[in-house]
Order: structure tokens, then sequence, then C-alpha cells
């Protein structure tokens, strides 16, 4: 079964504190994603990870991939309000092929307190 | 330039009536797809296109039809609505040589 499973599905965390997403996938992949999603609005591209080992980061946030564990990380330095959002990992798992279809985490909501 | 537009944006059915949603885009990109979200479920996948013509059935695809007659338009239509297809539907497209997926603004649909 093709799953992806974030944790957690909601995080508090106060201004000016570090914290991890997470992201476990079930089978192999090429390709990971994150994006945000503000309320009522569409999907961000926030990270591309193409393989085992890439980081990558912009401003508060940094995304890993590691292939092997099947797991990527969302890092968050710092935070603060206007971070607050829901965010979302995506694979393209292999076995779609060439359909390249997206398989989404149930997403995680987080609330930056002041 | 648009990119990917998604018509309409809000609609209210009632139960057992029928609509279309239309998925529009100005990439030239072969692949679409059709993703519906619900509270705390994520994006799930409907139905995609590979191309022109072609369409295939995805993850949650009972209940609704989809084609693809020109390239740059995807529709995803509701035969007989249901309560349970109340939801938020997103459209997304991507390209051969193209890693990123661009979605549209979503349709709010209610079924009453």
């Amino acid at each position: 079964e093709l799953k992806v499973e974030q944790n957690p599905l909601f995080l508090s965390m106060q201004e000016g504190k570090n914290y991890t997403i997470y992201c476990n996938y079930s089978t192999t992949s090429d390709r990971l994603y994150w994006y945000r999603q503000d309320p009522g609005k569409s999907l961000e591209s926030l990270f591309v990870l193409l393989s085992n080992g890439a980081v990558k980061q912009e401003g508060r946030l940094m995304a890993s991939l590691d292939t092997k564990a099947r797991l990527s990380t969302l890092h968050i330095t710092a935070a603060v309000h206007d971070l607050s959002a829901t965010y979302f990992c995506a694979v393209v798992f292999l076995s779609s092929g060439s359909a390249r279809q997206l398989t989404f985490g149930s997403g995680t909501q987080l609330t930056v307190l002041p | 330039n648009a990119g990917v537009t998604q018509t309409p944006k809000f609609r209210v059915l009632k139960t057992g009536q029928s609509m279309t949603l239309l998925c529009a885009q100005d990439m030239n990109h072969e692949y679409m797809y059709w993703y519906r979200q619900d509270p705390g479920m994520g994006l799930r996948l409907i139905h995609y296109s590979v191309g022109e013509g072609t369409t295939a059935k995805g993850e949650v695809p009972d209940g609704y039809n989809v084609s693809r007659l020109k390239k740059q338009n995807f529709l995803l239509g509701l035969e007989s609505a249901a309560p349970s297809q109340t939801s938020v539907y997103f459209c997304a497209v991507s390209g051969t040589g193209y890693y990123g997926y661009t979605f549209g603004s979503g349709t709010r649909l209610t079924v009453v």
C-alpha cells in the first residue's frame, strides 16, 4: 500500500522555538515535496527533494530527505507567527510509473503562539 | 499568464444534481490531476490524465467521471451529487522534464 504518514498532525509552538515535522513513506520514491497551505487557500510549493541526502533551506525552514529510511524532515528554526499554516509532504512513488501522481500525507497544522 | 484556472470557485448543489468542474491550464503540460481535500485527510487523487484523450482512476474515483478532450482542459463531472462529495477540489498540472506541480485555486463544493 502506498502510504505517506506525517507527524505530528497538530503542533503548537512558541515563537523563537525550534521544531521538526516528520514525513515517512511506505515504499520507494524518487521525489518528495513539501507544501504550505494557508486557510482557504491553495498549496504553495516549498521544497522539492530529488535525491538521498538532499537538503534545502529557505528562511527558517529546512527540509531533508533520507531515501534509505524513507523519511523526510521539515525543520523550523526560531518560529515566527507568519509560519502558522498547514504543511503537507507529498511523494511520487516509483510504482506510479509515467503518471507521476502525488500521494499526500495528512498534513501538520502548525500554530505559532506569541 | 494564469497558470491553472479552476471554475467555479464555489458551488452549492442539492443531492442528486449534476455538475462539471473545469480545470484549464496555459502551461502546455501533459499531466493533469484532480484531488479532493477533506479535513484531516490531506489530498486524495480522484482521477488523472497523462495526455489528451487519456484518463485513469486514482485513489477515490467512485461517483466521478472525467474527460480530457483538449490538452489544456480537464473536466471533472459529478453525475448525481451526494453529501459525501462535499469537499474542496484541486486541480494540479505537471509536465515532462518539469519536477514541479502547479495547483489551481480550488473549488469549494457543498452538497446539501
